[in-house]
C-alpha cells in the first residue's frame, strides 16, 4: 500500500457524460501528478499540482480538468467522454516536486466508455 | 522532449533464467531513474530508482539496474527470475525540474514455473 488512495475503482458510463475521479495523495506530500495508461499511449503524464496550484501540463485534453483542493486532495474531470478515453488514471504523489523525490502511485482507476 | 525507448515488448523465461531489460532514455541533462512493476490487476510499484552516486542500483526482490550516462541506458537485471516475477516493468525518466515522468511503453515478462 503506497499510502495514495483513489476512488472509485472502477467507473463505467457512457459517451458524452462527466466523471470525476478523486485521489487523496500521501500524508505530508504536496505534490500531485496525474497519468492515464492506455493499450495505444501508454503510460502518458496529465497534469500535476503542488500545494495547490497548477505546475506542469502534459498531453491532457481540453475536455479534461483538475485541481488540488487545500486539503491537497486533487480530483480530475473529465467531459465529453469519448470511447478512446477509456483508460486506467493513475494519481501519483511526492513530498516536493523536481529531481530527487520519488513518486508514490495509487491503485488507480479503471473508467470504461461505452 | 524527453523520450524513454524499452525494446523487449514482451519477454518470455523459464524459472531460474536471468533477466535483462533494456532502457534507453533520451535527455542530455541530469536525470532521474526508475524502473516500475504492474502486477496484473494492481498499481505502480517502484523497484528500483537512481538519483545520484553508484551506477550500480540495487533494489527489492533482487532487481538490480545499471546506469550508463554514456549509453543514456538504464537496463534492469535479475539473476535468477521466479514465476512471481511474472508483470509488466517501465523504465521512467524525470530530466526536469518539474517533476513529472516520462514512462516508457514497458516489457510484459511472463515466467514459466
Amino acid at each position: 500500500d503506497s499510502g495514495v488512495t483513489q476512488t472509485p475503482k472502477h467507473l463505467i458510463t457512457a459517451t458524452g457524460q462527466r466523471v470525476t475521479l478523486r485521489c487523496s495523495p500521501r500524508s505530508g506530500d504536496l505534490s500531485v501528478y496525474w497519468y492515464q495508461q492506455s493499450l495505444d499511449q501508454g503510460l502518458q503524464f496529465l497534469i500535476q499540482y503542488y500545494n495547490g496550484e497548477e505546475r506542469a501540463k502534459g498531453n491532457i485534453l481540453e475536455r479534461f480538468s483538475a485541481q488540488q483542493f487545500p486539503d491537497l486532495h486533487s480530483e480530475l474531470n473529465l467531459s465529453s467522454l469519448e470511447l478512446g478515453d477509456s483508460a486506467l488514471y493513475f494519481c501519483a504523489s511526492s513530498v516536493e516536486w523536481g529531481q530527487g523525490y520519488e513518486q508514490f502511485f495509487g491503485p488507480g482507476t479503471r473508467l470504461t466508455v461505452l | 522532449a524527453q523520450s524513454v525507448s524499452q525494446h523487449n515488448h514482451h519477454v518470455i523465461l523459464s524459472e531460474a533464467a536471468s533477466l535483462e531489460l533494456g532502457c534507453n532514455y533520451s535527455y542530455g541533462g541530469t536525470v532521474n531513474l526508475f524502473w516500475y512493476v504492474q502486477y496484473p490487476g494492481q498499481h505502480l510499484q517502484l523497484l528500483l530508482k537512481y538519483f545520484s552516486g553508484d551506477p550500480l542500483v540495487k533494489g527489492i526482490k533482487g532487481f538490480e539496474a545499471e546506469f550508463i550516462k554514456s549509453k543514456f541506458s538504464f537496463n534492469l537485471r535479475k539473476p535468477s527470475v521466479q514465476w512471481s516475477d511474472t508483470a509488466e516493468y517501465f523504465c521512467a525518466v524525470r530530466g526536469s525540474t518539474l517533476g513529472r515522468l516520462y514512462f516508457g511503453r514497458g516489457t510484459q515478462l511472463t515466467v514459466w514455473p
